[in-house]
């Protein structure tokens, strides 16, 4: 069964601390990795993309990388506005051979003043 | 650009009650359309999709239902509500490959 576990669920960093999130899988036919930032009340925003092992982006203060069995996201010298909780998600074809997305359960990551 | 409006923002409806939550998508004509629900604790959990007017895929069995009665409008429904049906939905639809799904801003519901 096609399954992405996210862990911590839960982190507080003092601002400045750096510290990664990850996001493990096992689904047949990847199609895609997706990192979301999502702030409370208010739906996911789009953050990255990868789609092979060895991929990395960046955008400001976080990296996504990707292997054969997970992906982190790295969080460096983070800031208060990086509070969020941050969802991983995968891309593969469900029971009817359509592209879904199969959401993990998050890391609601805190970072203190 | 790819907007996606869901309304209301919150709602509270007794146990028993009707339920109709609308999304209207702007953009891309023909979008691949979904509806999550992402509990207290739990991961987003894909409820419906569509792949055009009147088609409609259940993921999970349970007491809501969808419809898609035009391109870009997709409705969550249920005839009775229970508890259980307590969440925060999420409408969705297919935004440019690289960026999974484009999501609207949810509506929280609370089952009382």
């Amino acid at each position: 069964e096609d399954q992405v576990t996210q862990s911590p669920e839960a982190l507080r960093l003092q601002e400045g601390e750096s510290s990664s999130l990850n996001c493990s899988y096992t689904v047949s036919g990847l199609r895609g990795l997706f990192w979301y930032r999502q702030d409370p009340g208010k739906g996911p925003e789009f953050l990255f993309t990868l789609y092979s092992a060895g991929e990395e982006k960046e955008k400001e203060r976080l990296k996504a990388t990707l292997t054969k069995k997970e992906s982190f996201l790295h969080i460096t010298a983070p800031k208060p506005e990086d509070s969020a909780t941050y969802l991983c998600a995968v891309r593969a074809p469900n029971k009817r051979g359509a592209n879904n997305l199969f959401f993990g359960t998050g890391t609601r990551l805190t970072v203190i003043p | 650009s790819q907007t996606i409006h869901q309304w209301p923002a919150t709602l509270v409806q007794p146990v028993g009650s009707p339920l109709s939550l609308e999304c209207t998508v702007e953009g891309t004509s023909n979008p691949n359309l979904y509806w999550y629900r992402q509990a207290a604790g739990r991961g987003l959990q894909l409820l419906f999709y569509s792949v055009g007017i009147g088609q409609i895929s259940s993921e999970v069995p349970q007491n809501l239902s969808a419809s898609r009665p035009q391109d870009r409008q997709f409705i969550l429904s249920s005839k009775k509500l229970l508890l259980s049906d307590s969440g925060f939905y999420l409408c969705a639809q297919t935004g440019p490959t690289n960026y999974g799904y484009t999501f609207g801003s949810g509506t929280r519901l609370t089952v009382v």
